[in-house]
């Protein structure tokens, strides 16, 4: 399983856009990138998930590079709701997710 | 549809006692999950299973027993309960491994 590095902790404030990079240097070939969020005291949530380029839904957007080594969550506009950890993994088309630590993102005024 | 619930959502157990918690889901899912979160960490795979009557290991099986008898549930079992598993415990549901649905999850206290 290939190992992901994120940082453990980012501030910002309301109606910044925020990006959340994610080292995963030994990536394989079929391994997609996913990210999800997850708030105290409840389950994570999916968010999104990408394979290479660039992915957007309603809730946020994925930059993969060409040698896919990294890849970027970006949240724009975030509002106190937007507080919460957020994962990044890669899952290599088996049946297992590795969640690491995660990033903690804390918006404030 | 109720998604992916959990019973019981709070439990203190003593050392050596049993217990069997409950997954269920409703949206036809073939993958389930268990979980266990402990303060501060990420969450790390208990037992899976990748359809109705099988089941694999996780990362971190020990102690734990799990069964899928019918495909909506997947039960988790502690035969005599250490105060090492107390953590959060949530439950999981996926048509694909890589977009998964939680439940609201367990809290476990052993003593």
């Amino acid at each position: 399983l290939a190992k992901t590095t994120q940082p453990i902790s980012m501030d910002s404030y309301e109606g910044q856009e925020v990006n959340i990079t994610c080292s995963h240097n030994n990536i394989a070939t079929n391994d997609y990138i996913t990210w999800y969020q997850q708030f105290p005291s409840q389950g994570p949530r999916f968010i999104i998930q990408g394979y290479k380029t660039k992915v957007t839904n309603e809730v946020a957007s994925l930059f993969i590079p060409a040698d896919r080594k990294s890849s970027t969550l970006s949240l724009p506009r975030v509002s106190l709701s937007d507080t919460a950890v957020y994962y990044c993994l890669v899952e290599g088309g088996g049946n297992k997710l590795t969640f690491g630590t995660g990033t903690q993102l804390k918006v404030e005024l | 549809n109720a998604g992916v619930t959990q019973t019981p959502k709070f439990r203190v157990l003593k050392t050596g006692q049993s217990m069997t918690l409950l997954c269920a889901q409703d949206m036809n899912h073939e993958y389930m999950y268990w979980y266990r979160q402990d303060p501060g960490m990420g969450l790390r795979l208990i037992h899976y299973s990748v359809g109705e009557g099988t089941t694999a290991k996780g990362e971190v099986p020990d102690g734990y027993n799990v069964s899928r008898l019918k495909k909506q549930n997947f039960l988790l079992g502690l035969e005599s309960a250490a105060p090492s598993q107390t953590s959060v415990y949530f439950c999981a549901s996926g048509r694909l491994s890589y977009e998964q649905y939680f439940g609201p999850g367990t809290r476990l206290t052993v003593t």
